[in-house]
């Protein structure tokens, strides 16, 4: 069975500061993926990064960049120069292997992120 | 690409009532899947589908709820009767070859 944990169920960060928001996985699969989404207050699920378990280096996506230590099942998403278009809630997500029984995305509990002025 | 589209985006209903939501997944995706999130349990993955078959229902909460794919570009997600619990919001993805997901806007179902 797979499992994600999100310890931080509310974050602050000052405007044009880097913030990250932790995410560790539990997994027996050899090959999975790792997912961040943002759900703002109109409720929307918005990908922002994508990292798979073989890649060799962590992922970025413009402001957005993924802290995968596989060693230690952890992915972070690391936020630069926080905006106050940011706040939202933020969900760490995983899927299994490729075959037709993993395919199924298991996501945390969230991270609530409010961006202050 | 018009994403995943669903409806219809609210519904109010009474106890007791049917309600069937809708979702048209992107072209090209074989995968689908209905997930529901709320406060107490957060995202829970209901049902997904494979070229329109169902491959995992164990997250369906029980008989009143059923999900069909009748072809490739439409499922629907049914619940009867419906109860105050199943107040939530309802969310289809669908899924292709990159192995993305995209999410539909979500139906905000609340039975009264």
């Amino acid at each position: 069975a797979q499992k994600i944990t999100q310890t931080q169920p509310g974050m602050f960060v000052q405007e044009k500061e880097a913030v990250t928001l932790d995410c560790t996985y539990d997994t027996s699969d050899p090959s999975y993926g790792l997912f961040w989404y943002k759900q703002p207050s109109s409720g929307e699920m918005i990908f922002l990064i994508y990292q798979g378990s073989y890649d060799q280096q962590n992922a970025t996506e413009g402001r957005y960049s993924l802290n995968f230590q596989k060693a230690r099942k952890s992915a972070n998403l690391v936020i630069s120069a926080s905006q106050l278009g940011d706040s939202a809630m933020y969900f760490c997500a995983m899927r299994g292997g490729f075959s037709g029984s993993a395919r199924q995305l298991t996501f945390g509990s969230g991270t609530q992120l409010t961006v202050l002025p | 690409d018009a994403g995943v589209i669903q409806s219809p985006r609210h519904e109010v209903t009474e106890m007791g009532q049917e309600v069937t939501l809708r979702c048209k997944p992107i072209s090209g995706h074989d995968y689908l899947f209905w997930y529901r999130q709320t406060m107490m349990r957060g995202l829970e993955l209901l049902i997904y589908f494979n070229n329109n078959v169902p491959i995992d229902d164990s997250g369906m909460p029980e008989d009143r709820f059923s999900a069909k794919m009748p072809n490739a570009s439409f499922s629907t997600l049914k619940i009867q009767p419906s109860e105050p619990r199943d107040s939530a919001v309802y969310f289809c993805a669908s899924s292709g070859l990159n192995y993305g997901y995209t999410f539909g806007s979500g139906t905000r179902l609340t039975v009264v």
